[in-house]
């Protein structure tokens, strides 16, 4: 299964300010999916990441909060636009290959706001 | 509406105590029912997938079933190390993995 390498790792950041988390992959893969996991919280998908197109939404995520770009098959890009302590959680990226069905996630960035 | 639930909501054992974690789910056209381990701080690590009624997998101590309805994570005598938050995912047709809220495990000596 890919390797997905995720940075920061962690980080601490004034309201209102605006975060880049980065994915990168070891291999292509055909799809790539952000997740937020709140404290002692499961999963929530927050958008599926296209290649070269707007990335899809899930319900009760929005473009402008959440810019996501991904350039190519093996990058993707999270920005979490001006925050709020309530956008404290773990941000998640994931990614599925070519020649298997298992999804395989980063290690993640744990984002505090103050 | 695609939902996934895990019972229990925790679970403490005792080294060697056998049990069984519970994912019942209900989606439109199941691609794939999902296990991952997640450990604190960690992304979740892959498991197990298990794709039709009937099938099982294992790997060490964990035992994996799917039947219409539901999963079952058999952890037969656990150790320590297998202290962890089990998660289970259903795949939508979408491709995209629905979770559940978790099972705590802790298993002590």
């Amino acid at each position: 299964s890919a390797v997905i390498s995720q940075k920061p790792s962690r980080d601490i950041c004034q309201r209102g300010t605006s975060l880049t988390i980065q994915c990168q992959v070891d291999s292509q893969v055909t799809m790539m999916f952000w997740y937020r996991q709140q404290p002692g919280q499961s999963l929530t998908l927050i958008a599926t990441a296209n290649q070269g197109s707007e990335a899809t939404y899930e319900s009760g995520f929005v473009i402008d909060k959440f810019p996501i770009s991904r350039p190519n098959l093996t990058f993707s890009t999270l920005t979490v636009s001006n925050m709020s302590p309530e956008d404290s959680s773990i941000y998640l990226c994931s990614a599925v290959g070519w020649r298997d069905y298992g999804y395989t996630f980063g290690s993640g960035t744990r984002l505090t706001v103050v | 509406e695609d939902q996934v639930t895990q019972s229990p909501e925790a679970l403490r054992l005792q080294e060697g105590e056998s049990s069984s974690l519970n994912c019942s789910y209900t989606v439109s056209g199941l691609r794939g029912l999902f296990w991952y381990r997640q450990d604190p701080g960690k992304g979740p690590e892959f498991l197990f997938t298990l794709y039709s009624a009937g099938e099982e997998k294992e790997k060490e101590r964990l035992k994996a079933t799917l039947t219409k309805k539901e999963s079952f994570l058999h952890i037969t005598a656990p150790k320590p190390e297998d202290s962890a938050t089990y998660l289970c995912a259903v795949q939508a047709p979408t491709d995209k993995l629905i979770f559940g809220t978790g099972t705590r495990l802790q298993v002590f000596p």
